[in-house]
């Protein structure tokens, strides 16, 4: 069964870098079907796609965010990872990894349980 | 960027109704749309993608339909658990972007 887990600090103070990690079980991030990346939900509010990766290392990201993030893959660990720069309030938020199948007509299939990140000094 | 604006954004509703949610995309994603249940504290679970095939697992009261700039989540029949919040997503192109949600609340 696939499974997604997020770990990462809880808190992190302002200007400073987030970074979190995904490990996955249950199925190789080497596989050319599917997309992983990173999607995150401010309290209260909707959902943000950040940045997504493929097997080959071709990374997508949102342009609003673009210049602060930056996802990576470990092959060897199973895992990918975001890190977001020079952080504040805003940034505060439940983050989700996810995988998306190859193709537009694919949703987001399966999620990790999420990892609340606050900033704060 | 493609802007998901879903309505109506919460809407009072009993076990047993039909329940409609709509899902206008700012130009048209032919039918790259996906929807998504979200309940309080868990991650949002796919339901339905590329407009309106069924992810496995889910139940068949679940239907999408739509194409072009609008779609329709449709609940036939709603069950207790069925009280959450929705949320489309295109997957024409990136950025992907979500609908701002659809609460239900029970009446």
């Amino acid at each position: 069964q696939l499974q997604l887990q997020e770990s990462g600090p809880g808190l992190v103070k302002p200007s400073e870098t987030l970074s979190l990690t995904c490990t996955v079980s249950g199925a190789s991030i080497s596989s050319s079907s599917y997309y992983w990346g990173w999607i995150r939900q401010p309290p209260g509010q909707g959902l943000e796609w950040i940045a997504s990766i493929y097997y080959s290392g071709t990374t997508y990201y949102n342009p609003s965010l673009k210049s602060r993030v930056t996802i990576s893959a470990d092959t060897s660990k199973n895992q990918f990872s975001l890190k977001l720069t020079s952080v504040t309030a805003a940034d505060t938020a439940v983050y989700y990894c996810a995988r998306k199948e190859v193709g537009s007509s694919y949703g987001f299939d399966y999620w990790g349980q999420g990892t609340l990140v606050t900033v704060s000094s | 960027d493609i802007q998901m604006t879903q309505s109506p954004s919460s809407l009072s509703v009993s076990v047993g109704d039909r329940v409609t949610i709509t899902c206008r995309a700012s130009r048209s994603i032919t039918r790259y749309l996906n929807w998504y249940q979200q309940k309080p504290g868990k991650a949002p679970q796919l339901l339905i993608y590329a407009a309106w095939s069924l992810q496995s697992g889910v139940p068949s009261r679940f239907s999408g339909s739509g194409s072009g700039t609008n779609f329709t989540l449709t609940i036939s029949s709603l069950q207790p658990e069925d009280f959450a919040t929705y949320f489309c997503q295109q997957s024409d192109s990136t950025p992907y972007t979500f609908g701002q949600g659809t609460k239900l609340e029970i009446k």
